[in-house]
């Protein structure tokens, strides 16, 4: 069965440093999302791709977090400077909704913490 | 904005009890959907619902799509430790098919044996 595979499974890292995931969907899925789940709630959308583009990032704390998808396949989202609130999993997840299929198939997420 | 409430937020059974989670949005859906997450794992997709009053079954997992497609459930028949988790429904932005979805909180589930 096909996988949204992301990178690294878990990170540490100091308060004010730089941080970056990084996510391959599922091949041929044009919609990509980055999600932040915070320990005991659901995922929230951080920004969503069509491809190469941005869909929605209205809920991306710009100040500090940068997403992109050069070539409209793998994705990399950036912290920088990481803050302590940061802490959380960070979920990559793919869909291909012209199959009339709307769920998402999501990776096993990075788990940051920020000390 | 849209948001999508789930009760209960705990739940916790003896093995072979059922088990019910609801989920209300506050917004018409064009499809909601849910989704299992294993304690240290990912959501992973179960199901989708379209249409109103819809009725799907996976073994003993049975979903309702509600008649105003505004509420949804998920009920478990005689639990099994295997179905421990949490159970997340999801719908999509206010008059679409393909934005973003809203998670609920997620109803978490314990099976006792």
């Amino acid at each position: 069965e096909a996988e949204v595979a992301q990178s690294p499974r878990y990170k540490i890292t100091e308060k004010s440093q730089a941080v970056a995931f990084w996510c391959d969907p599922i091949s041929g899925h044009a919609t990509l999302y980055w999600y932040r789940q915070i320990l005991g709630q659901g995922p929230e959308l951080l920004v969503q791709f069509q491809d190469e583009s941005v869909v929605d990032d209205s809920q991306l704390p710009k100040d500090r977090f940068s997403a992109e998808r050069l070539k409209g396949v793998d994705s990399t989202l950036k912290i920088q400077p990481a803050e302590l609130g940061d802490s959380a999993m960070y979920l990559c997840a793919s869909s291909d909704p012209s199959t009339g299929n709307y769920g998402y198939t999501f990776g096993s997420g990075t788990r940051l913490t920020v000390v | 904005g849209q948001q999508v409430m789930q009760i209960p937020q705990y739940q916790h059974v003896q093995e072979g009890e059922d088990f019910t989670t609801y989920c209300n949005s506050s917004t018409t859906l064009s499809n909601i959907q849910w989704y299992k997450q294993r304690p240290g794992g990912h959501p992973v997709f179960l199901i989708q619902l379209v249409k109103s009053g819809e009725v799907k079954k996976q073994k003993r997992l049975t979903f309702q799509f509600g008649e105003a497609k505004k509420n949804s459930s998920l009920h478990i028949t005689a639990t099994q430790t295997t179905d421990v988790g949490t159970y997340f429904c999801a719908g999509p932005d206010r008059g679409s098919t393909l934005g973003r979805l809203y998670f609920g909180r997620g109803t978490q589930l314990t099976v006792w044996p």
